[in-house]
């Protein structure tokens, strides 16, 4: 079975800092896809950044960045320069290429502090 | 132009009635999904659907039925509703099936009494 933990329900951040939100996942399969949505509380989800698991380079976009490591099975979203505006609920998430299936981690909360 | 559209937004019902919620994507995508977000906003699949045929179809009380006139459009439509299906629905397409990239539409809020 392949699952999506992610062990912190809050963080909070001082705006401009910097916040590493932590995930860690669970597959058996070769081909899969590793994403970060936002969820603010319009609730609309919103992409954030992917990253295909036969790439070893982080990927990035913009202010946003990962670490990924695949031996750990280990995916954290790294914010850069906290802005009121990244106030949200972040989910990490990991598709199967076998399955079609997108599964979701249970959400951290992010607050951001001006 | 609203890439994934859903209506209505929200949705206040008795227990027993049934409803719908339409889905509405102008991507030009095959595949369309449906997920529920529950009230501790655990996100989980539901059903998805390439080119107007099931394609995922998870362990979903057989209450809900999905509805696909043609590959723009994915209904959900709920018999019997129950206090438990008070969550958040979302719809998501991807171009086509298999494809990892979903967009997903703003959700409908549905609250039984």
């Amino acid at each position: 079975a392949q699952t999506v933990t992610q062990s912190q329900p809050e963080m909070s951040v001082q705006e401009a800092e910097t916040v590493t939100l932590s995930c860690t996942y669970d597959t058996s399969e070769s081909d899969y896809y590793l994403f970060w949505y936002k969820q603010p509380p319009s609730r609309q989800m919103i992409l954030v950044i992917r990253q295909e698991a036969y790439k070893q380079q982080n990927a990035t976009e913009n202010r946003f960045s990962v670490n990924f490591q695949k031996a750990a099975k280990s995916f954290s979203l790294k914010i850069s320069d906290s802005q009121l505006g990244d106030a949200a609920m972040y989910f990490c998430s990991l598709y199967s290429g076998n399955t079609g299936k997108l599964i979701f981690g249970q959400g951290t909360t992010l607050q951001v502090k001006p | 132009d609203t890439a994934v559209s859903q209506t209505p937004k929200y949705l206040v019902t008795q227990m027993g009635n049934d409803k719908s919620i339409k889905c509405e994507q102008n991507l030009g995508h095959d595949t369309m999904y449906w997920y529920k977000q529950d009230s501790k906003k655990f996100l989980k699949i539901m059903f998805s659907y390439n080119n107007k045929e099931l394609i995922i179809n998870e362990t979903v009380p057989n209450r809900f039925s999905p509805k696909s006139p043609d590959k723009a459009h994915l209904n959900l439509h709920i018999n019997s509703l129950e206090l438990g299906d008070s969550a958040v629905y979302f719809c998501a397409s991807s171009q086509m099936a298999f494809q990892e990239t979903q967009y997903f539409g703003p959700g409908t809020r549905l609250l039984v009494l």
